[in-house]
């Protein structure tokens, strides 16, 4: 069955890095785009950053643009997002999510998500 | 990249219908067949339960069904039951190869 678990988040304080993991499983990861969607404590979900099936091709939400960069290696089935700069306001659950169809591009809608990474930016 | 409109929150009893709106604009919702819908319950990882505007992944109850005209998509479910008690998302592919979201809705089985 697919399985998508996220880690690395943790507590960290304003302006330093922290790099988050999605480790996949249960599918075939070179075929589908993957996507980074998160979630401030008690708000919506947020869409942020998205790798297309071979990695050609990467966007990012404005709020993350120039901060943060999504990557991935189809050798280890797994995706990151490295996030820089952080800011109070990047405190959030992190999802990773796989896009729904496999083949190029995305249509930003999501089959499967993981259980989501806790980052708190905080002094 | 502005969110999508959605009502912050829609009630009505056990065995009634709800719809759920989502406006955007013609970069997005109106731009593509590409509207998916997500229930997220607390403390849960989101659920998808409508994609490509209408259509339903196996498993997924028909009681939720999903439309489009305009800028604007919406979500109906039928014969509320209690477990349907949860928040509501919407998101769309966008012009520039991003996903947007809506505010999100809270739907109250009263």
């Amino acid at each position: 069955q697919v399985q998508l678990v996220e880690s690395g988040g943790g507590v960290v304080q304003p302006g330093r890095s922290l790099r988050l993991s999605c480790a996949a499983s249960g599918f075939i990861f070179s075929n589908y785009a993957m996507h980074w969607v998160r979630q401030a404590p008690g708000k919506g979900l947020e869409w942020v950053a998205v790798i297309w099936k071979d990695g050609s091709h990467a966007y990012h939400a404005d709020s993350v643009k120039g901060r943060f960069t999504i990557s991935r290696d189809n050798s280890k089935n797994t995706v990151w997002l490295q996030m820089n700069s952080l800011r109070a306001e990047d405190t959030a659950v992190y999802y990773c999510a796989r896009e729904y169809y496999d083949g190029s591009g995305s249509a930003s809608k999501f089959a499967y998500w993981g259980q989501g990474t806790l980052v708190t930016v905080s002094s | 990249q502005s969110a999508l409109t959605q009502p912050a929150s829609v009630s009505g009893s056990p065995g009634q219908s709800i719809t759920i709106s989502c406006t955007g604009t013609n970069s997005d919702v109106g731009g593509y067949n590409y509207v998916s819908w997500y229930q997220q319950h607390p403390g849960k990882a989101p659920k998808v339960m409508v994609y490509d505007v209408s259509n339903r992944p196996s498993g997924v109850s028909n009681r939720f069904s999903g439309s489009k005209s305009g800028n604007t998509a919406s979500l109906t479910i039928s014969g509320l039951q209690a477990e349907d008690e949860a928040d509501y998302y919407c998101c769309s592919h966008t012009s520039s190869n991003t996903g947007v979201f809506g505010g999100g809705t809270k739907l109250t089985v009263l």
